[in-house]
């Protein structure tokens, strides 16, 4: 168990929805980063937060946006849902932001199936 | 800009070793990562190098270059667990830090 929780775990749900993830870092890390991994894909860097503020941006599309709450959790929002947005959502979060502080720990997912 | 290579897959045999290489061209370089993953699981932390060698965790080492940009990851006496992908990740010096993984070398450990 890293510590890094992750909700839902499945998500199914149908083209043009929006749908909301969920991650609670590992306490004590002010960190947390976003992954998108499509099947036989690799990890594709989303967003990163760092203790509130957004750090860093990756190929992360206009359609989805991400938010790191005063309490260090984080939710990605992903709207007008397409086919090819399935895929395996990936959180993970580190102490520092940079640097070897930066271990990230991952949480177990979230799979999201677009219908 | 950053870019990793690694390759797509490889066997080998069990109590074997094999060495899994991953080249990267990182702006700002500072370090760089090997991950495990098992197939449908979380990636999970295997060894960070920052300066140029070999370091040596158990049945696994992690070498380093920066001149040449280039890593492997080191697997000894291989056991049909380590049956997964080996993710490398780049890390850059600065304030932010967003873990450019490359795409994973998908090992297969056979009798």
């Amino acid at each position: 168990d890293s510590g890094v929780t992750q909700t839902p775990k499945h998500l199914i749900t149908a083209t043009g929805q929006r749908v909301t993830l969920r991650c609670s870092p590992r306490s004590g890390d002010l960190s947390v980063y976003w992954y998108q991994q499509s099947l036989d894909q690799g990890l594709q860097f989303l967003i990163q937060y760092y203790n509130g503020e957004e750090r860093a941006k990756g190929n992360i599309l206009e359609r989805f946006s991400a938010q790191q709450f005063p309490d260090l959790h984080s939710e990605l929002n992903l709207s007008s849902l397409e086919l090819g947005d399935s895929a395996l959502y990936f959180c993970a979060s580190s102490l520092t932001g940079a640097g070897r502080g930066a271990e990230a720990f991952f949480g177990q997912g979230t799979r999201l199936t677009v219908v | 800009g950053q870019n990793i290579d690694q390759p797509t897959e490889m066997t080998a045999t069990e109590g074997a070793i094999v060495q899994i290489n991953c080249t990267y061209q990182t702006s700002g370089f500072n370090g760089l990562f090997w991950y495990q993953q098992h197939a449908g699981e979380a990636p999970t932390f295997l060894s960070y190098n920052v300066l140029d060698g070999l370091e040596e965790k158990g049945r696994f080492s992690s070498f380093l270059s920066r001149s040449k940009g280039y890593s492997y990851l080191l697997l000894k006496e291989l056991q049909m667990k380590d049956s997964a992908s080996y993710l490398c990740a780049s890390d850059q010096t600065g304030t932010a830090s967003k873990l450019t993984f490359g795409t994973g070398t998908r090992l297969q450990v056979t009798l």
